[in-house]
């Protein structure tokens, strides 16, 4: 029972490269998110779906896009990095938001931009 | 503008001493309350969900309650194993869940 993986756990990234931050559930869930966690501040959401074909933008979309072919799969794009960008992402699923069901989260990767 | 203030930022306890960790919201349209822990390098794991004026939930050591205006987590003679960071979010409407920064907790042996 996998719940939710990503990949990498760790980067470093030169300012200007471009990386896919990958995020795969497998409990066939609709919604999906990412954050970004910064130290002593909470999660913010950066994009999220509930399902696939649809994305929408959190509270800090700036520098990212996201795509969702599909239920499982929900892949975060870092165009061209920054070191403002230097974080851990998280990212989550959960079965309905509407229904107020909790969120599953990834174990996170740690993002140096350098 | 929907927030969530956690306190203290941080606390230490001694084994068997009972605190409680405190959230405090403003948000528009209330539909519920999430307490999370978080183990150092792991993702948050869920703990409870609370979703009305006056309820509560418990497990194992953990109390969760909720006002109008905050929540607070109950720890009832904690154990070192209980030490983690412990976040709360409020979901409001549009459903996107807003974070407080949490409350690291450290219970000494």
């Amino acid at each position: 029972n996998a719940g939710v993986t990503q990949t990498p756990k760790f980067r470093i990234l030169k300012i200007g490269q471009s990386m896919t931050l990958q995020c795969a559930q497998d409990m066939n869930h609709n919604y999906m998110y990412w954050y970004r966690q910064d130290p002593g501040m909470g999660l913010k959401l950066i994009y999220y779906s509930v399902g696939a074909g649809i994305t929408d933008k959190g509270e800090v979309p700036n520098g990212y896009n996201v795509s969702r072919s599909t239920t499982e799969d929900f892949p975060l794009r870092l165009e061209l990095a920054a070191p403002s960008q230097t974080s851990v992402y998280f990212c989550a699923s959960s079965y309905d938001q509407e229904l107020n069901t909790e969120a599953f989260f990834g174990q996170g990767t740690r993002l140096t931009v350098v | 503008e929907d927030q969530v203030t956690q306190s203290p930022e941080a606390l230490r306890l001694q084994e068997g001493e009972s605190s409680s960790l405190n959230c405090s919201y403003t948000v528009s349209g209330l539909r519920g309350l999430f307490w999370y822990r978080q183990d150092p390098g792991k993702g948050p794991e869920f703990l409870f969900t609370l979703y009305s004026a006056g309820e509560e939930k418990e497990k194992e050591r953990l109390k969760a309650t909720l006002t109008k205006k905050e929540s607070f987590l109950h720890i009832t003679a904690p154990k070192p194993e209980d030490s983690a960071t412990y976040l709360c979010a409020v979901q409001a409407e549009g459903n996107k869940l807003v974070f407080g920064a949490g409350t690291i907790l450290r219970v000494k042996s």
